[in-house]
């Protein structure tokens, strides 16, 4: 069972546009929010992470917010760039273990 | 500074024939995590662990599958008479320490493709 549901399965968005992407979950053990960018054929990479406590966290034109009364996270992705194009995996940590959602191909068209 | 590298990055293997996936962590990282990756799915964690220790293999198939981390060498991931339902990427990743703290973060390597005809 998917342990982090993430959506939506795929997103198209112009260049300079918005990326939002959604992840849920449940078990309130997780201590850790980590979002991974992965390109064809390499390993995913961290992209941007948040502690439960905070309720937002900006790296440049990505951005995180975390609502945790709801147990939902979302990344946004501002001025979207063609190089953005890259599939996006939200995660959850307990102790050692990632609990990945199923991933977002985000496409920027030029 | 080579970070985490795993060998090799395709694989092609017949039914029944064994797997034997390798992976070096980035320098001075003692901890090695394997994950596999199905299409279209995100990763699962298989096992964990450190130099001649297996500390959570609780991902992992009971049959079949088998990991290590020798005091010498690379950690080793290897699949015995694979099945066509292993076709997966393997992905590697290491990091120092665990952090009590909660932020582990996790180097990956780009990964082992096994197709299995």
């Amino acid at each position: 069972q998917q342990q982090v549901k993430q959506s939506p399965q795929s997103l198209i968005v112009q260049k300079g546009g918005i990326s939002i992407i959604n992840c849920a979950y449940e078990n309130t053990a997780f201590d850790y929010f980590p979002w991974y960018q992965q390109f064809p054929g390499k390993g995913p990479a961290l992209l941007i992470a948040i502690r439960p406590d905070v309720s937002e966290k900006k790296e440049g034109r990505f951005t995180i917010s975390f609502n945790k009364s709801a147990k939902q996270f979302s990344l946004h992705i501002m001025d979207s760039q063609p190089g953005d194009s890259a599939t996006y995996f939200c995660a959850a940590i307990t102790d050692y273990k990632l609990s990945f959602g199923a991933g977002t191909t985000v496409t920027v068209r030029a | 500074n080579a970070g985490v590298m795993q060998n090799p990055r395709h694989l092609v293997r017949r039914r029944g024939q064994e797997a034997r996936l390798r992976c070096s962590p980035m320098k001075g990282h003692s901890h090695v995590y394997w994950y596999r990756q199905l299409p279209e799915e995100g990763l699962k964690f298989m096992v964990y662990l450190q130099k001649e220790n297996i500390i959570d293999e609780s991902g992992m198939p009971k049959e079949r599958f088998s990991a290590e981390f020798p005091k010498e060498g690379p950690s080793i991931l290897r699949i015995q008479q694979v099945v066509r339902g292993d076709s997966a990427a393997y992905f590697c990743a290491s990091s120092p320490s665990w952090d009590a703290s909660g932020a582990n973060v996790l180097t990956f390597g780009a990964g082992s493709r096994l197709t299995v005809l």
